[in-house]
Protein backbone atom coordinates (compact mmCIF):
# COMPACT_ATOMS: atom_id res chain seq x y z
CA UNK A 1 0.00 0.00 0.00
CA UNK A 2 0.98 3.75 -0.11
CA UNK A 3 3.34 4.87 2.56
CA UNK A 4 5.88 7.24 3.56
CA UNK A 5 8.85 7.27 5.36
CA UNK A 6 10.73 10.02 6.86
CA UNK A 7 14.03 10.59 8.35
CA UNK A 8 14.15 9.58 12.14
CA UNK A 9 14.60 12.78 14.68
CA UNK A 10 15.36 14.46 16.91
CA UNK A 11 17.06 16.95 14.17
CA UNK A 12 19.32 19.94 16.33
CA UNK A 13 20.48 22.27 14.46
CA UNK A 14 21.73 26.06 15.58
CA UNK A 15 19.69 29.32 14.10
CA UNK A 16 20.97 29.88 10.93
CA UNK A 17 21.70 26.91 9.75
CA UNK A 18 20.67 24.92 6.62
CA UNK A 19 17.97 22.76 7.09
CA UNK A 20 16.88 18.99 5.13
CA UNK A 21 14.28 16.70 6.28
CA UNK A 22 14.25 14.00 3.95
CA UNK A 23 11.32 12.25 2.56
CA UNK A 24 9.97 9.56 0.38
CA UNK A 25 7.08 7.56 -0.87
CA UNK A 26 5.78 4.52 -1.91
CA UNK A 27 2.34 5.17 -4.04
CA UNK A 28 0.11 3.68 -6.86
CA UNK A 29 0.17 6.85 -9.37
CA UNK A 30 1.12 10.66 -8.50
CA UNK A 31 -0.20 11.30 -5.47
CA UNK A 32 -0.30 15.00 -4.03
CA UNK A 33 2.65 15.65 -1.67
CA UNK A 34 2.32 17.59 1.30
CA UNK A 35 4.20 19.41 4.57
CA UNK A 36 2.68 19.35 7.54
CA UNK A 37 3.63 21.13 10.79
CA UNK A 38 3.04 20.99 14.53
CA UNK A 39 3.63 23.41 16.94
CA UNK A 40 4.29 22.32 20.69
CA UNK A 41 0.15 21.63 21.96
CA UNK A 42 -1.48 22.78 18.60
CA UNK A 43 -2.79 20.74 15.59
CA UNK A 44 -1.69 20.30 12.39
CA UNK A 45 -1.02 22.94 9.88
CA UNK A 46 -0.25 23.11 6.04
CA UNK A 47 3.39 24.21 5.42
CA UNK A 48 3.00 23.80 2.04
CA UNK A 49 1.97 21.33 -1.04
CA UNK A 50 2.76 19.98 -4.92
CA UNK A 51 0.33 18.42 -6.59
CA UNK A 52 2.50 16.94 -9.58
CA UNK A 53 5.92 16.43 -10.74
CA UNK A 54 8.53 19.30 -10.64
CA UNK A 55 6.11 20.80 -9.03
CA UNK A 56 8.12 23.14 -5.88
CA UNK A 57 5.56 24.11 -3.26
CA UNK A 58 7.18 27.22 -0.66
CA UNK A 59 5.93 29.10 2.38
CA UNK A 60 7.63 30.95 4.98
CA UNK A 61 11.14 30.12 3.55
CA UNK A 62 10.70 26.29 3.14
CA UNK A 63 10.78 25.08 0.14
CA UNK A 64 10.12 21.23 -1.13
CA UNK A 65 9.91 19.92 -5.02
CA UNK A 66 8.20 17.34 -6.14
CA UNK A 67 10.58 14.51 -7.41
CA UNK A 68 8.87 11.49 -9.41
CA UNK A 69 12.24 10.19 -9.93
CA UNK A 70 13.22 9.31 -7.08
CA UNK A 71 9.79 9.78 -5.04
CA UNK A 72 11.06 12.57 -3.42
CA UNK A 73 9.65 15.50 -1.42
CA UNK A 74 12.28 16.67 0.60
CA UNK A 75 12.07 19.62 2.92
CA UNK A 76 14.72 22.33 3.07
CA UNK A 77 15.09 25.74 4.93
CA UNK A 78 18.26 28.06 4.09
CA UNK A 79 18.40 29.74 7.67
CA UNK A 80 16.53 28.30 10.23
CA UNK A 81 15.31 30.17 13.33
CA UNK A 82 14.12 29.28 17.16
CA UNK A 83 10.48 29.56 15.89
CA UNK A 84 10.80 26.90 13.90
CA UNK A 85 11.20 24.38 16.10
CA UNK A 86 8.38 21.88 15.81
CA UNK A 87 7.73 18.33 14.80
CA UNK A 88 7.33 17.98 10.70
CA UNK A 89 5.40 15.49 8.72
CA UNK A 90 5.39 14.43 5.28
CA UNK A 91 2.07 12.87 3.74
CA UNK A 92 0.52 12.30 0.43
CA UNK A 93 -2.81 12.00 -1.07
CA UNK A 94 -3.68 9.48 -3.11
CA UNK A 95 -4.74 10.32 -6.72
CA UNK A 96 -6.26 6.65 -8.07
CA UNK A 97 -8.91 4.71 -6.64
CA UNK A 98 -11.37 5.59 -3.76
CA UNK A 99 -8.45 6.68 -1.43
CA UNK A 100 -8.01 9.78 -2.89
CA UNK A 101 -9.79 12.08 -0.21
CA UNK A 102 -7.41 10.38 2.61
CA UNK A 103 -4.20 11.62 4.12
CA UNK A 104 -1.01 9.00 4.85
CA UNK A 105 1.59 10.54 6.99
CA UNK A 106 4.98 9.93 8.07
CA UNK A 107 5.71 9.50 11.24
CA UNK A 108 7.26 13.15 11.77
CA UNK A 109 10.21 14.17 12.05
CA UNK A 110 10.95 16.73 15.66
CA UNK A 111 13.03 19.80 14.95
CA UNK A 112 14.63 21.59 17.71
CA UNK A 113 16.72 24.58 17.15
CA UNK A 114 19.04 26.66 19.46
CA UNK A 115 19.34 30.21 19.85
CA UNK B 1 -10.15 33.05 13.74
CA UNK B 2 -10.63 29.75 15.02
CA UNK B 3 -11.84 27.39 11.64
CA UNK B 4 -11.86 24.15 13.03
CA UNK B 5 -12.52 23.80 17.01
CA UNK B 6 -11.89 20.74 19.06
CA UNK B 7 -13.35 20.28 22.88
CA UNK B 8 -12.58 19.64 25.52
CA UNK B 9 -8.77 19.75 25.06
CA UNK B 10 -7.74 17.37 27.53
CA UNK B 11 -10.14 14.18 28.42
CA UNK B 12 -9.45 12.08 31.47
CA UNK B 13 -12.11 8.78 31.26
CA UNK B 14 -11.97 5.40 32.63
CA UNK B 15 -11.44 2.24 31.41
CA UNK B 16 -14.84 0.77 30.13
CA UNK B 17 -16.97 4.75 30.83
CA UNK B 18 -18.25 5.87 27.02
CA UNK B 19 -16.45 9.06 26.51
CA UNK B 20 -17.81 11.51 23.56
CA UNK B 21 -15.06 14.22 21.79
CA UNK B 22 -16.45 17.09 19.87
CA UNK B 23 -15.65 19.45 16.84
CA UNK B 24 -16.84 22.23 14.98
CA UNK B 25 -16.07 24.10 12.30
CA UNK B 26 -16.43 27.52 10.62
CA UNK B 27 -15.76 26.72 7.31
CA UNK B 28 -18.40 25.14 5.97
CA UNK B 29 -16.79 22.37 4.24
CA UNK B 30 -18.10 19.48 2.99
CA UNK B 31 -15.75 16.74 5.30
CA UNK B 32 -15.14 16.14 7.89
CA UNK B 33 -12.35 13.97 9.45
CA UNK B 34 -11.14 11.87 12.96
CA UNK B 35 -7.64 10.96 13.21
CA UNK B 36 -5.83 9.22 15.95
CA UNK B 37 -2.54 10.01 16.66
CA UNK B 38 -0.58 7.88 19.23
CA UNK B 39 2.42 9.08 20.98
CA UNK B 40 5.38 10.32 18.69
CA UNK B 41 3.64 8.31 16.01
CA UNK B 42 1.26 9.82 12.64
CA UNK B 43 -1.61 10.52 12.78
CA UNK B 44 -4.00 7.85 11.55
CA UNK B 45 -7.17 8.15 10.14
CA UNK B 46 -9.80 6.58 11.54
CA UNK B 47 -13.39 7.80 9.09
CA UNK B 48 -14.45 10.58 7.48
CA UNK B 49 -17.86 11.97 6.65
CA UNK B 50 -18.67 13.81 3.39
CA UNK B 51 -21.52 15.56 4.32
CA UNK B 52 -23.72 13.26 5.87
CA UNK B 53 -22.02 9.93 4.42
CA UNK B 54 -20.36 8.31 6.87
CA UNK B 55 -16.77 6.76 5.46
CA UNK B 56 -15.36 4.03 7.72
CA UNK B 57 -11.42 3.10 7.20
CA UNK B 58 -11.39 -0.80 7.10
CA UNK B 59 -8.74 -1.27 9.71
CA UNK B 60 -11.07 1.34 13.04
CA UNK B 61 -11.83 -0.43 15.60
CA UNK B 62 -15.98 -1.20 16.28
CA UNK B 63 -15.89 0.82 19.66
CA UNK B 64 -15.37 3.75 17.15
CA UNK B 65 -17.86 5.88 16.11
CA UNK B 66 -18.96 9.14 15.03
CA UNK B 67 -21.98 11.74 14.75
CA UNK B 68 -21.97 14.26 12.37
CA UNK B 69 -25.80 15.89 13.42
CA UNK B 70 -25.58 19.10 10.91
CA UNK B 71 -22.65 20.69 8.25
CA UNK B 72 -20.65 22.65 11.60
CA UNK B 73 -20.50 19.58 14.47
CA UNK B 74 -18.99 16.13 13.90
CA UNK B 75 -18.65 14.01 17.74
CA UNK B 76 -16.36 10.92 18.55
CA UNK B 77 -17.38 8.55 20.03
CA UNK B 78 -15.59 5.90 22.29
CA UNK B 79 -17.91 2.88 23.56
CA UNK B 80 -15.71 1.32 26.08
CA UNK B 81 -12.36 2.70 26.35
CA UNK B 82 -9.17 0.86 26.49
CA UNK B 83 -6.13 2.13 27.80
CA UNK B 84 -4.65 1.81 24.09
CA UNK B 85 -7.09 4.17 23.36
CA UNK B 86 -5.02 6.78 24.55
CA UNK B 87 -3.91 9.18 22.05
CA UNK B 88 -4.00 12.65 20.63
CA UNK B 89 -7.71 12.97 18.36
CA UNK B 90 -7.44 15.10 15.64
CA UNK B 91 -10.73 16.50 13.59
CA UNK B 92 -10.05 18.00 10.27
CA UNK B 93 -11.97 19.54 7.47
CA UNK B 94 -11.90 19.91 3.61
CA UNK B 95 -13.90 21.58 1.22
CA UNK B 96 -14.61 18.46 -1.03
CA UNK B 97 -12.57 16.04 -0.23
CA UNK B 98 -10.17 16.01 -3.25
CA UNK B 99 -6.74 14.95 -3.22
CA UNK B 100 -5.29 18.03 -3.82
CA UNK B 101 -6.96 19.88 -1.45
CA UNK B 102 -5.86 20.85 2.04
CA UNK B 103 -6.88 19.49 5.46
CA UNK B 104 -7.45 22.16 8.38
CA UNK B 105 -6.80 20.37 11.31
CA UNK B 106 -7.87 21.74 14.82
CA UNK B 107 -5.84 21.42 18.11
CA UNK B 108 -6.44 18.19 19.06
CA UNK B 109 -8.37 16.44 22.20
CA UNK B 110 -5.75 14.51 24.38
CA UNK B 111 -7.49 11.36 25.82
CA UNK B 112 -6.26 9.53 29.08
CA UNK B 113 -7.76 6.12 30.45
CA UNK B 114 -7.17 5.59 33.91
Amino acid sequence: GDSVTQMEGPVTLSEEAFLTINCTYTATGYPSLFWYVQYPGEGLQLLLKATKADDKGSNKGFEATYRKETTSFHLEKGSVQVSDSAVYFCALSPRVGDSSYKLIFGSGTRLLVRP
Amino acid sequence: DAMVIQNPRYQVTQFGKPVTLSCSQTLNHNVMYWYQQKSSQAPKLLFHYYDKDFNNEADTPDNFQSRRPNTSFCFLDIRSPGLGDAAMYLCATSRDGGNQETQYFGPGTRLLVL
